[in-house]
C-alpha cells in the first residue's frame, strides 16, 4: 500500500524563477492539502484540493496555484519565486472532507531559493 | 499569538527519563493532532483525539477540552524518539481535514 509520494526531494531555483512540486496520495485517499514548512517552523497551510477543485485556502498570495488531477495526484505551483519560499513543502491526503480524518504526510519536497 | 503554542521548544533528556510536551490552542477545535517529524522533514501521526487520553506503546496522549490543553508523554524514553513533536488543530471554523500547527519541540534523548 504506498502511502504519500512526493516529487523531486530537493530542489535549487534561483529568484524570479517558477517552480512545479507533485504529489501522489495514498491509495484510496481523494483529498491532498498542502502545507509550507519554514525552518524551525510549524508548517503552515496553503491549501486544499478536492474533486478536482481548490476547496480551502490559506493566507498565501496568489503566486501559489495547485491543480489536482483525475487520479487525485495534485501538482503546486509557485511563480516569481523569492528568496523567502525556500522552505519544506508538504502534501497530505485525506478521504473525503470528513472532520477528524488522519493526516498522512508525504516526505516533503526541500526547496532551495538562490 | 499563534493560534497552537507548544512547550517547551527544545527539551533535552538523559535515556530512560519520562517526558512531557505540551500543547495549548486558542480556538475551537474538533481534533488535536499529535505528528512526529524526524531530521529528513516526513511527518508521521502519532495521534488523533478530540477528549480523554490514547496510549500508544510508550507514547500517552491526553487531552482536556474545557482548558483548551493537551499533553504528549514519552515514558522511558531512548535516543531513537529524539525528534521534532508537533501539536496541530483541526478548527471548527474550517471544514475539511485542514490542519494549524504548532511550532514544534525538538527532543533530543541522550543515551
Amino acid at each position: 500500500d504506498a502511502g504519500v509520494t512526493q516529487s523531486p526531494t530537493h530542489l535549487i531555483k534561483t529568484r524570479g524563477q517558477q517552480v512545479t512540486l507533485r504529489c501522489s496520495p495514498k491509495s484510496g485517499h481523494d483529498t491532498v492539502s498542502w502545507y509550507q514548512q519554514a525552518l524551525g517552523q510549524g508548517p503552515q497551510f496553503i491549501f486544499q484540493y478536492y474533486e478536482e477543485e481548490e476547496r480551502q485556502r490559506g493566507n498565501f498570495p496568489d503566486r501559489f496555484s495547485g491543480h489536482q488531477f483525475p487520479n487525485y495526484s495534485s501538482e503546486l505551483n509557485v511563480n516569481a519565486l523569492l528568496l523567502g519560499d525556500s522552505a519544506l513543502y508538504l502534501c497530505a491526503s485525506s478521504l473525503g472532507q470528513i472532520l477528524n480524518q488522519p493526516q498522512h504526510f508525504g516526505d516533503g519536497t526541500r526547496l532551495s531559493i538562490l | 499569538k499563534n493560534e497552537v503554542e507548544q512547550s517547551p521548544q527544545n527539551l533535552t533528556a538523559q535515556e530512560g527519563e519520562f517526558i512531557t510536551i505540551n500543547c495549548s490552542y486558542s480556538v475551537g477545535i474538533s481534533a488535536l493532532h499529535w505528528l512526529q517529524q524526524h531530521p529528513g522533514g516526513g511527518i508521521v501521526s502519532l495521534f488523533m483525539l478530540s477528549s480523554g487520553k490514547k496510549k500508544h506503546g510508550r507514547l500517552i496522549a491526553t487531552i482536556n477540552i474545557q482548558e483548551k490543553h493537551s499533553s504528549l508523554h514519552i515514558t522511558a524514553s531512548h535516543p531513537r524518539d529524539s525528534a521534532v513533536y508537533i501539536c496541530a488543530v483541526s478548527p471548527l471554523e474550517t471544514s475539511g481535514s485542514r490542519l494549524t500547527f504548532g511550532e514544534g519541540t525538538q527532543l533530543t534523548v541522550n543515551p
